[in-house]
């Protein structure tokens, strides 16, 4: 079975300072894992993958995320909040077709 | 190139009453999918087809629920008799062949709302 827990519901940060997202999953398999970032009113949109290739995954807007199979963690960082960053994200865990989402953290960015 | 659409954005209906929920997958992408996302919650998976047939409906919360490809690209969602609880925004999403790891387009979604 596979399950994802996102372990803050709401993160906030002021601008220019660091973001980490914590993510930790559940998997009977080498598992793919996700993280979508879901802006107000728009769609979710790929912020980055991994699918068994380099444990260290770069995403778009300075994003990345460090496969850790030892902790069964994904968190998703970045050095450099901007304002634009302010949204909620999903980590997700796939081992089939049908994606597992976590519940999403809430980002908010501070001026 | 175009995205995955969804039509319609807003849907508001009475309770009891049918509704039908459109989505137009990536062109050429042989996998749909669909979720449901309620408030405050990650999407939920629904139902998965492969070209024109349902691989895995085993997210569809019951026999209310229906979805149709009929000829593998547009996919409707179908809900009779809609009650309060199915409020929620319907997301559709594609992938160019369904293989684990494959990443899913989404498109924005239909919100419906059943009064």
């Amino acid at each position: 079975a596979q399950s994802v827990t996102q372990l803050d519901s709401h993160v906030s940060v002021s601008e220019g300072t660091p973001v980490l997202l914590r993510c930790n999953y559940s998997s009977s398999y080498s598992p793919s894992l996700f993280w979508y970032v879901q802006h107000p009113n728009k769609g979710l949109q790929l912020l980055l993958k991994y699918t068994s290739a380099a444990t260290l995954v770069k995403g778009i807007n300075g994003f990345e995320a460090e496969f850790k199979k030892s902790e069964t963690s994904f968190h998703l960082t970045k050095p450099s909040a901007h304002m634009s960053d302010a949204a909620e994200y999903f980590c997700v865990v796939s081992t089939t077709n049908k994606f597992y989402f976590g519940s999403g953290t809430k980002l908010n960015v501070k001026p | 190139g175009a995205g995955v659409s969804q039509t319609p954005s807003n849907k508001v209906t009475e309770k009891g009453k049918y509704v039908e929920l459109r989505c137009d997958p990536i062109s050429g992408h042989t996998a749909l999918y669909w979720y449901r996302q309620s408030l405050g919650q990650g999407p939920e998976f629904l139902i998965y087809f492969q070209g024109t047939g349902a691989a895995d409906d085993s997210g569809l919360p019951n026999d209310r629920f229906f979805a149709v490809r009929p000829e593998g690209s547009v996919s409707t969602l179908k809900i009779q008799r809609t009650e309060r609880g199915d409020s929620a925004v319907y997301l559709c999403a594609s992938s160019i062949s369904g293989r684990s790891g494959d990443t899913q387009y989404f498109g924005p979604g239909t919100r419906l709302t059943v009064l």
